[in-house]
């Protein structure tokens, strides 16, 4: 069966420090690849897309992520986190044509000021 | 907001009630979902719905009961909950296809069942 692996459950780290998010998929196929955040008391909102092309790809808030397709991984950066990104990050995939997304369990963030 | 949303935002009932949970968009979209987030679990998706047919339905408990009467509008009647199905409840849509955008989330009804 499909799944999603997102190896750190918790990160703490100090402001302007580099973040890098694991998230590891196993599916063969085509997949189309996303990272949602939740921010403390908000809904889900999409950081960003890879369907093609640039395997580089960058969202919002200076937030970017690199799909490597022979390690079927999809880890999520930040050169320099804000205490403002204190969020849980979610990795998802979707089988391309498909309505079927895979959800990881989630990484909470914490940024200290 | 979203272009999703959800209500109620707060719902907490007995084991023996009757609820329903709504969820409306307008942005277009020809799928919808139900999920539920539990604490220290992945997102379970419970149903899909796309053009209003069932897509999918993923072994969840006849407890709950989703209906969708048209595009816009996906409905998740519960009736007899266990306290164990207490937790966040969240609708999305999306435009699925070879080029697929992603999801657009709700806001979620958090359900506690006492």
């Amino acid at each position: 069966a499909q799944s999603v692996s997102q190896h750190n459950h918790h990160v703490i780290l100090s402001e302007a420090a580099s973040l890098e998010l694991g998230c590891n998929y196993s599916y063969g196929g085509t997949v189309n690849l996303f990272w949602y955040v939740q921010y403390p008391g908000q809904h889900l909102q999409l950081l960003l897309k890879y369907f093609s092309g640039d395997p580089l790809v960058k969202g919002i808030k200076g937030f970017e992520a690199e799909f490597i397709k022979s390690k079927f991984s999809f880890n999520l950066r930040k050169p320099s986190v804000q205490w403002s990104d204190t969020a849980e990050y979610f990795c998802a995939v979707n089988e391309a044509g498909t309505y079927k997304y895979i959800f990881g369990t989630g990484t909470r963030l914490k940024v200290l000021a | 907001e979203t272009g999703v949303t959800q209500t109620p935002r707060h719902l907490v009932m007995g084991m023996t009630n009757k609820k329903s949970l709504k969820c409306e968009q307008h942005l277009g979209h020809n799928a919808m979902y139900w999920y539920k987030q539990s604490a220290k679990k992945p997102l379970e998706l419970m149903f899909v719905y796309s053009l209003e047919e069932r897509v999918e339905n993923n072994s969840v408990p006849s407890r709950f009961s989703p209906e969708c009467p048209n595009s816009s509008h996906l409905f998740l009647h519960l009736h007899t909950l266990q306290p164990e199905d207490s937790a966040l409840y969240l609708c999305a849509s999306s435009q699925p296809g070879q080029t697929n955008y992603g999801y657009t989330f709700g806001s979620g009804t958090r359900l506690t069942v006492v």
